[in-house]
């Protein structure tokens, strides 16, 4: 089945302690994502990926960092979690070939940082 | 930069009826307005799109429109059902660009 995987669903931390969450496609897209959903605020972009190596800021970048080191990958890691980094977060990719058209959401990640 | 307002940000309709959501965009080089679907618990769905070669497109009871002059699109979704109760969100983005900015959502209720 063609999807976008997200681990884990749910995670409680506390305020600087380094934390990593993966995300991973089984579809060979090149384009891939992070995005994170707060109240009000729709979907805001932290980072993207056009292909391997190659990642770039969104419009909210400050305090994350992400990798891809393999095509199906792009973890997002928060070095020190902080209180306003408490937010919901998708991770996307799409279809060979295109921008950011027609992506694939994947279920999310409900972050809590106390 | 881009921005995409949106409205309303909650719409309460009947079951069978009509119902409407609209955007507005800023940047007239934006070229592709896709609309997504989120359903409780789940990440969005992109349900339809239209690009900016286009005025209007139809998929069964849901149709987008979009007036490049009055930088806005609008969303349709006829013969409401209550499985379309959902959060959706219209987006514009443009050739070139990976960012896309998304509305802030409008959460869709239909009851029976």
């Amino acid at each position: 089945e063609a999807q976008v995987t997200q681990n884990p669903r749910y995670l409680i931390t506390v305020t600087g302690k380094k934390l990593t969450v993966t995300c991973s496609q089984n579809m060979n897209h090149e384009y891939m994502s992070w995005y994170r959903q707060d109240p009000g605020l729709g979907l805001r972009q932290i980072y993207y990926s056009m292909n391997v190596e190659v990642t770039d800021k969104g419009d909210v970048p400050e305090g994350y960092k992400v990798s891809r080191k393999e095509k199906r990958n792009f973890p997002l890691i928060l070095e020190s979690p902080s209180p306003n980094q408490t937010s919901l977060y998708f991770c996307a990719s799409s279809t060979p070939g295109t921008l950011a058209y027609e992506q694939y959401f994947g279920p999310g990640t409900r972050l809590t940082v106390t | 930069g881009e921005n995409v307002e949106q409205h309303p940000s909650t719409l309460s309709v009947q079951e069978g009826d009509s119902a409407v959501i609209k955007c507005t965009y800023s940047d007239s080089a934006s070229n592709y307005f896709p609309w997504y679907k989120q359903e409780l618990g789940k990440g969005p769905q992109l349900i339809i799109d239209i690009r900016s070669n286009v005025g209007e497109k139809k998929d069964q009871r849901i149709a987008v429109t979009l007036n490049k002059t009055a930088k806005h699109f609008s969303l349709h979704i006829t013969e409401t059902q209550p499985e379309d109760s959902a959060v959706y969100f219209c987006a514009a983005s443009k050739g070139g660009s990976y960012i896309p900015t998304f509305g802030r959502g409008t959460s869709l209720i239909v009851h029976p």
